[in-house]
């Protein structure tokens, strides 16, 4: 079963930074553009980055765009989200997403086929 | 930006009965390369990530109960549940993946009259 495993959240004062990471498995990581999407306590569902396949394109929404920085490892499997000069309403639960792959290497502008479980960020001082 | 908007907000149906929620694009999110719509809709239940449910606005994904349907071109979309089950309770979100940023709609609660 494709699986994917956020860490790196938690507390952090406004100002700060913070990196997450998400680790993929049971599937060819390298095939795969990846996402990430958050959703603020109570809130809906906020779509924040995606990077393709081969990292060549990243794309942010424009709530983090200059702030935050996508990044992915295909040799170990893993995307990250570095997130700087963090605000108190980047505070959420953090996903990673991986695309469907109609098409193989799955392309950006593609539907969110499986979830990670979300690693949660809180913005406070 | 592509603005999603869903209704109703929320709706309560009869074990059995039909639920239909409705989504719309602030534009055409039909990708005329392959003449198909670049809507997903999504399920969530308390606690848990998102599910797809549905892709390219009427596929079903795998293993989705064939209950659920998408329909729908263009700017106006719809995702029925035929057949409401109890285990159906959760938020439905629709989302464009048609262009940047890929934008959810705001999601429809459903609940068990």
């Amino acid at each position: 079963e494709v699986q994917m495993v956020e860490s790196g959240g938690g507390l952090v004062q406004p100002g700060r930074s913070l990196r997450l990471s998400c680790a993929g498995s049971t599937f060819t990581f390298k095939n795969y553009a990846m996402h990430w999407v958050r959703q603020a306590p109570g809130k809906g569902l906020e779509w924040v980055s995606g990077i393709s396949w081969n990292g060549a394109t990243i794309i942010y929404a424009d709530s983090v765009k200059g702030r935050f920085t996508t990044s992915r490892d295909n040799a170990k499997n893993s995307l990250y989200l570095q997130m700087n000069s963090l605000r108190p309403e980047d505070t959420a639960l953090y996903y990673c997403a991986k695309a469907f792959g109609v098409v193989i290497p799955a392309d950006l502008h593609d539907a969110l086929e499986m979830w990670g479980q979300g690693t949660m960020v809180t913005v406070s001082s | 930006d592509i603005v999603m908007t869903q209704s109703p907000d929320s709706l309560a149906v009869s074990l059995g009965e039909r639920a239909t929620i409705n989504c719309r694009s602030s534009q055409s999110v039909l990708y005329s390369s392959n003449n198909e719509n670049q809507l997903a809709w999504y399920q969530q239940k308390p606690g848990q990530p998102a599910k797809l449910l549905i892709y390219w606005a009427s596929r079903r994904q795998s293993g989705v109960p064939d209950r659920f349907s998408g329909s729908g071109s263009g700017t106006d979309f719809t995702l029925t549940i035929s057949s409401l089950q109890a285990e159906d309770v959760a938020v439905y979100y629709c989302q464009q993946y048609y262009s940047t940023p890929f934008t959810f709609g705001p999601g429809t609660k459903v609940d068990i009259k």
